[in-house]
């Protein structure tokens, strides 16, 4: 049972136009989720995360919205640029037993010039 | 240079022979982590160790074992490797401590069982 799912394994978007990557969970117990992004042949890199109090945390052109209530988190990227392409991985884990991340499957996130 | 290095970055083995992964950090610690990643999927954990003296399993340890010698090394040990083994491999680190935490991943090994 997949308790992470990332439903679209790609995404291709215009440099400028904003990148909407969606990650959809099923375990009530996750309190803090974060996004990884991966580029070929290196490891995954943290980008942004949110804590379960929140509905929404910015950085920069990243922003992370958590619905906490329909259990879907999003990661805008705008303006998108070229070199965010690169594969974005979705994690989950509960407070208290943080060492046990639960990864999507991943998004191939494709920004054309 | 990197905060999370691991050697080798690929390897090619034979079904059978025993391999060991090594990860090495200098973010100062105190958990590491190994996970590997098959094509089209997310990571799977592995082992954790939370200091040196602690070692747990994760979701597929089986065929695996670990090794914290130290508190920036971590490795990972196939004692009899097998095809299904062939994959990506990668090591993390985190803090400690915290109620949520970050996890901060080296660069990966490339596996291949023949």
């Amino acid at each position: 049972d997949q308790q992470v799912k990332q439903n679209s394994p790609s995404l291709s978007v215009q440099e400028g136009r904003i990148s909407i990557l969606n990650c959809d969970y099923t375990n009530s117990m996750f309190d803090y989720f974060l996004w990884y992004k991966k580029y070929p042949a290196e490891g995954p890199t943290f980008l942004i995360s949110i804590s379960s109090i929140k509905d929404k945390n910015e950085d920069g052109r990243f922003t992370v919205f958590l619905n906490k209530s329909a259990k879907h988190l999003s990661l805008h990227i705008v303006p998108s640029q070229p070199g965010d392409s690169a594969v974005y991985f979705c994690a989950a884990t509960v407070g208290g037993s943080n060492y046990k991340l639960t990864f999507g499957k991943g998004t191939l996130l494709t920004v054309n010039p | 240079d990197a905060d999370v290095t691991q050697t080798p970055r690929n390897r090619i083995t034979k079904t059978g022979k025993r391999i060991m992964l090594e990860c090495s950090q200098t973010k100062g610690h105190d958990r590491m982590y190994w996970y590997r990643q098959d094509p089209g999927l997310g990571l799977q954990l592995i082992y954790y160790s939370f200091d040196v003296k602690d070692i747990n399993k994760g979701e597929i340890s089986d065929g695996y074992s670990v090794s914290r010698q130290a508190q920036a090394k971590f490795s990972l040990s196939l004692e009899s490797a097998i095809p299904n083994q062939t994959a990506l491999y990668f090591c993390a680190t985190s803090k400690g401590g915290g109620a949520q935490e970050t996890q901060y991943f080296g660069p990966g090994t490339r596996l291949l069982v023949l």
